[in-house]
């Protein structure tokens, strides 16, 4: 149980265009999602919590008007990367947390965008 | 030994070696604990756990150790074996309904 989808797992777009990923909670229904990013070599740094209904809450530094994020089911969020540029080029996985727990958060197996 | 890299510390073990990893965590106020296995190119996966209120967790193989005084929190692999190659990640919770924050990572590498 607890299976998080992702989807593409990855995808190369031109720069200037825009790409969605979306996160999917696939036996469970996920209240809050998480989107987070890494580069090579580096942590997970969070990007944004989303609820769903709600609008998402973006971590200082994050352009919430780059990186959109509708989480309009209890089991679909989706991440929109616009205007795409090659500093966007990074791993993101996203995380779901179970209405019935304030813990623990199942992982995505991530998107690997390369912006050319 | 260990070393330091550009961004990921390394660890590399003989297969067969117990394998220490550590993390200082951040926020004396979180009460709640993960390590992830990441391997290349996959997202994080869940290996152990630990709340606040212990300070050891046993699992197959694996041992959570958690001292709040210091902050800090280590991983033990017993038995390692060259499918525990991989990127080790320690994770907090400051309290219930708040996102994971990760540390910065460790690269276990087995030699054979």
């Amino acid at each position: 149980g607890a299976v998080v989808s992702q989807h593409p797992s990855r995808v190369i777009c031109k720069s200037g265009t825009s790409v969605k990923i979306e996160c999917r909670s696939l036996d469970f229904q996920a209240t809050t999602m998480f989107w987070y990013r890494q580069f090579p070599k580096q942590s997970l740094m969070l990007m944004a919590t989303s609820n769903e209904g709600s609008k998402a809450t973006y971590e200082q530094g994050v352009e919430k008007d780059k990186f959109l994020i509708n989480h309009a089911s209890l089991t679909l969020s989706t991440l929109t990367v616009t205007s795409a540029h090659p500093e966007d080029s990074s791993f993101y996985i996203c995380s779901a947390r179970d209405q019935e727990s304030s813990y623990e958060q199942y992982f995505g197996p991530g998107t690997r965008l390369t912006v050319t | 030994g260990e070393s330091v890299g550009l961004h990921l510390p390394t660890l590399s073990v003989q297969e067969g070696d117990n394998s220490i990893i550590n993390c200082a965590y951040s926020n004396s106020a979180s009460d709640y604990f993960i390590w992830y296995k990441q391997e290349s190119g996959k997202g994080p996966q869940f290996i152990i756990d630990i709340r606040s209120n212990m300070d050891k967790r046993q699992g197959q193989r694996v041992t959570v150790l958690l001292n709040k005084t210091v902050k800090h929190l280590s991983l033990q692999i017993a038995a390692t074996q060259p499918g525990d190659s991989a990127v080790y990640f320690c994770a907090e919770n400051i309290g219930r309904n708040t996102p994971l924050v990760f540390g910065k990572g460790t690269r276990l590498s087995v030699i054979a």
